[in-house]
């Protein structure tokens, strides 16, 4: 069975740093391209990032409104997902998601979407 | 990057009535995938690919499109079915969601 659980979620300082987690486990981790999707209350779904699977270097894409602040990384011997959350702002506050992105082969190319996702940590940026 | 605008925002059928949503790309996207999500629940697969349903989805829903216009259906409205539905390209980077439809049962 396929599960993801994620973690660290919590009341930060405008300015601080928080780290969320992200525990895999039912498929083999370095097989999937990884993503985490955050949604503030009542919106809609945003997404963050991604990191690339084994087969393609396990490289990171980010989203212009957290480049440069948030950076995903991935412990595959552990098969845990991180969202490293920098200089935090009140409008990161949301529930975060993480999210896995399977390659479909389709008609000669390669297509992907999200099939899992996890529960949703919560973030609130409040001094 | 491309923008997809989900029109109605909002919308209610009754049971046994035919729901369509439609979902807007500012670009042409090879694709669109669907998600649904119920309040305090995490997003799940809806549609893949455009028109194909993912494990557990009712035969009562449909998707299709292509280019710039996508649309997923209800064929006859169940009170299961109310939930917020989101469309989601993956045709380029960043992926995108649209801002989605509430569907409610009246």
């Amino acid at each position: 069975e396929v599960k993801l659980v994620e973690s660290g979620g919590g009341l930060v300082q405008p300015g601080g740093s928080l780290r969320l987690s992200c525990a895999t486990s039912g498929f083999t981790f370095t097989d999937y391209y990884m993503s985490w999707v955050r949604q503030p209350p009542g919106k809609a779904l945003e997404w963050l990032g991604f990191i690339r699977n084994k087969a393609n270097g396990y490289t990171t894409e980010y989203s212009a409104s957290v480049k440069g602040r948030f950076t995903i990384s991935r412990d595959n011997s552990q098969s845990i997902l991180y969202l490293q959350m920098n200089t935090l702002r009140a409008e990161d506050s949301a529930t975060y998601y993480c999210a896995r992105a399977p390659e479909i082969y389709y008609y000669g190319s390669s297509y992907y979407y999200f099939d899992y996702w996890g529960q949703g940590t919560t973030l609130t940026v409040s001094s | 990057q491309i923008v997809l605008t989900q029109s109605p925002a909002l919308m209610s059928a009754s049971p046994g009535e035919k729901v369509t949503m439609t979902c807007s790309a500012s670009s042409s996207v090879s694709y669109m995938y669907w998600y649904q999500q119920k309040p305090r629940s995490s997003p799940k697969p809806w549609i893949y690919l455009t028109s194909n349903l993912a494990s557990g989805v009712p035969a009562r829903f449909s998707g299709s499109g292509s280019g710039t216009s996508y649309s997923l259906t209800i064929s006859s409205m169940e009170a299961e079915d109310a939930a917020t539905y989101y469309c989601q390209q993956w045709s380029s980077n960043p992926p995108t969601f649209g801002g989605g439809t509430k569907l409610e049962i009246k």
